[in-house]
Formats: structure tokens, sequence, C-alpha cells
């Protein structure tokens, strides 16, 4: 059984550019959650997706953009890339509310 | 709002040693507790959780016990070994409809042979 999946692994954007992350679940779980984990930091929640809806929303402003799909599948969208946005994003994904975490995309904003 | 706060790392111990990594919580109702480790370069893996007072999680011979008198679930190994060296992350998640985690900043273990 395959776990979380997340595409790309690394990516290098500049400034003022967009970006798209994505994310499979674990078969069986129909909720996906976002998170961003800083350097040296613990994971800061982004957003959750159920049906196809986005459920909750973290602290972050509206250039965080997310999707899911029929499929469960989800992405997250970046827009107007700061030099701050620089960290791993981990997509989760639950059922019976335990997560379970990809391996990450470590995006680098130069 | 909710949060976890752990003791601050970084913790280096030899192998065979005693591990305790505390964390306390304040939560409004009765969240559930979570122990994630991430080892270099990866994501996070879910180590153990307790999701009412008095419970014990384990595995992998690690421990932790929801006291909700003392709001907290410190995180104890007997005898480390050299594979337990990794960020380990304090959790929860409220009993509302969100499931929502929020952790801790983090506690780095290193284990020398």
């Amino acid at each position: 059984d395959a776990g979380v999946t997340q595409s790309p692994t690394h990516l290098i954007k500049t400034r003022g550019q967009q970006v798209t992350l994505r994310c499979s679940p674990k078969s069986g779980h129909d909720t996906v959650s976002w998170y961003q984990q800083a350097l040296g930091q613990g994971p800061q929640f982004i957003f959750q997706y159920y049906e196809e809806e986005e459920r909750q929303r973290g602290n972050f402003p509206d250039r965080f953009s997310g999707h899911q799909f029929p499929n469960y599948s989800s992405e997250l969208n970046v827009n107007a890339l700061l030099l701050g946005d620089s960290a791993l994003y981990l997509c989760a994904s639950s059922t019976r509310r335990t997560q379970y975490f990809g391996p990450g995309t470590r995006l680098l904003v130069l | 709002g909710d949060s976890v706060t752990q003791m601050e790392g970084p913790v280096t111990l030899s192998e065979e040693a005693f591990l305790t990594i505390n964390c306390t919580y304040t939560a409004t109702g009765y969240p559930s507790l979570f122990w994630y480790v991430q080892y270099p370069g990866e994501g996070l893996q879910l180590l153990l959780k307790a999701t009412k007072a008095d419970d014990k999680g384990s595995n992998k011979g690690f421990e932790a016990t929801y006291r909700k008198e003392t709001t907290s679930f410190h995180l104890e190994k007997g005898s480390v070994q050299v594979s337990d060296s990794a960020v380990y992350f304090c959790a929860l998640t409220d009993q509302g409809g969100s499931e929502k985690l929020v952790f801790g900043k983090g506690t780095k273990l290193t284990v020398n042979p």
C-alpha cells in the first residue's frame, strides 16, 4: 500500500514566480492537509481539504491556494513567491483524525 | 489558541541511555496528542498517539502517557540507539471538526555510539 506521495521532491524558483506542488493521499484517505516547515521549525498549518472544499485555513495569505480533485489528490499553489516562502512543504492525508505525512517538497526561492 | 511547548534541544545521549523529551500543551477541550519523528532529509513519521486522558501510546520502545492534570505528554525510551537520532515533534489536534495539527518546535536528538 503506497503511502502519501508528493512531487516534485525539490524545486528552485525566483521571486515573483508561481509554483504548484502536488500530493497523492494514502489509499482510503479523503482528507488532505498542507503544512509549511521552515528550517529548524515545526510545521505550520496552511489549509485542509475535504470533499474538494477548503475546510479550514491557517494564518497564510491569499497567495497560498489549493485544490482537491475527485480522486482526493491535491495541489498547493503559491503565487508571487517571496524569499520567505523557502521551506519544506508537507502534505498529510488522514482518516479517523490521524495524519500521515509525505516526504515533502523542498522549495528554494532565489 | 492551542499551543505545544517542547523542551529545548539539542539533546545528546550515549547509546543505551534513558531518554525523556518533555511536552506540555495548552488547549480548550480534550485534544488528541501525537509524537512525530523526522529523520534527516525526510518527512514526518507518526511515532505514537493518545486520544484521551491516561491513555499510553507506545511504538518501537517509545512511550508517552496523556496526563490531563499536568497537560503533558512526555516522550520516553528506556534504551536509545544510534538509529533513534532524529528530530522529535509533539503535536495536538482539537476535538472539534478540524484535524489541524499544532506542533511544538521540535527537539533534536543525537545518540552517540
